[in-house]
């Protein structure tokens, strides 16, 4: 069935430090790629999305460019702010199933010191 | 900007009590979704609808779970008899597919089972 894999956390960075989070996924079909992300105590937030290969993402200084030949969605930022931590969750839907669910992955906490 | 919201914030029950959690989508979305994310682990799908008819169900999503849209504006999971498993947070979504496949959340409830 259809997965996504993300890199383990807790990530902990530097305000300005570069950040990337891995993400891959298995599917069939053409699935759409997401990244939502989780602030503390709050429900899940859109940050990007990507609906075919090659397509890049981009959102508040985040980006993420669907990779069909690594199966690969990562999302990366240039220069991290305190304010960016949170839990970051990447994921799928088949783009041919309307409707479909989303399958996430298990999500990143990423913390960013002053 | 239209949001998908969420009532209540918190609710705690005893074992074996029912619960109805209730969600108001975005107006003129047509699917409608409930997932959930037990602490510290991933988000999970329970079921969508569409219709006015369950579309897709997950193997949580069994006899003890029921999901209604008594009008044209709510749309509510039931949970018959809780079990201590069932403490998670819930998050409804809701999307329109005709003119995306992004699903928005809602701030979620969570569940306490004592």
């Amino acid at each position: 069935g259809n997965s996504v894999t993300q890199m383990e956390g807790p990530v902990t960075l530097s305000e300005e430090a570069f950040l990337t989070i891995n993400c891959t996924y298995t599917a069939t079909g053409y699935p759409s790629l997401f990244w939502y992300v989780q602030y503390p105590g709050e429900g899940l937030q859109l940050l990007l999305k990507a609906t075919k290969a090659d397509d890049k993402g981009s959102n508040k200084g985040f980006e993420a460019t669907y990779r069909k030949e690594t199966t690969s969605f990562h999302l990366e930022k240039g220069s991290v702010q305190v304010s960016d931590s949170a839990v970051y969750f990447c994921a799928l839907t088949e783009g041919d199933n309307q409707g479909g669910k989303l399958i996430f992955g298990q999500g990143t906490e990423l913390s960013v010191k002053p | 900007e239209p949001e998908v919201t969420q009532t209540p914030s918190h609710q705690v029950t005893q074992m074996g009590q029912e619960v109805i959690l209730r969600c108001v989508p975005i107006s003129n979305h047509l699917y409608f979704y409930w997932y959930r994310q037990i602490l510290g682990q991933k988000v999970e799908f329970l079921v969508s609808f569409y219709n006015n008819e369950i579309s897709e169900k997950s193997e949580i999503f069994d006899d003890q779970f029921s999901v209604e849209r008594p009008d044209g504006s709510n749309f509510t999971l039931k949970i018959r008899s809780t079990k201590l498993e069932d403490s998670a947070m819930y998050f409804c979504a809701s999307s329109d597919f005709a003119l995306t496949d992004t699903q928005y959340f809602g701030p979620g409830t969570r569940l306490t089972v004592l």
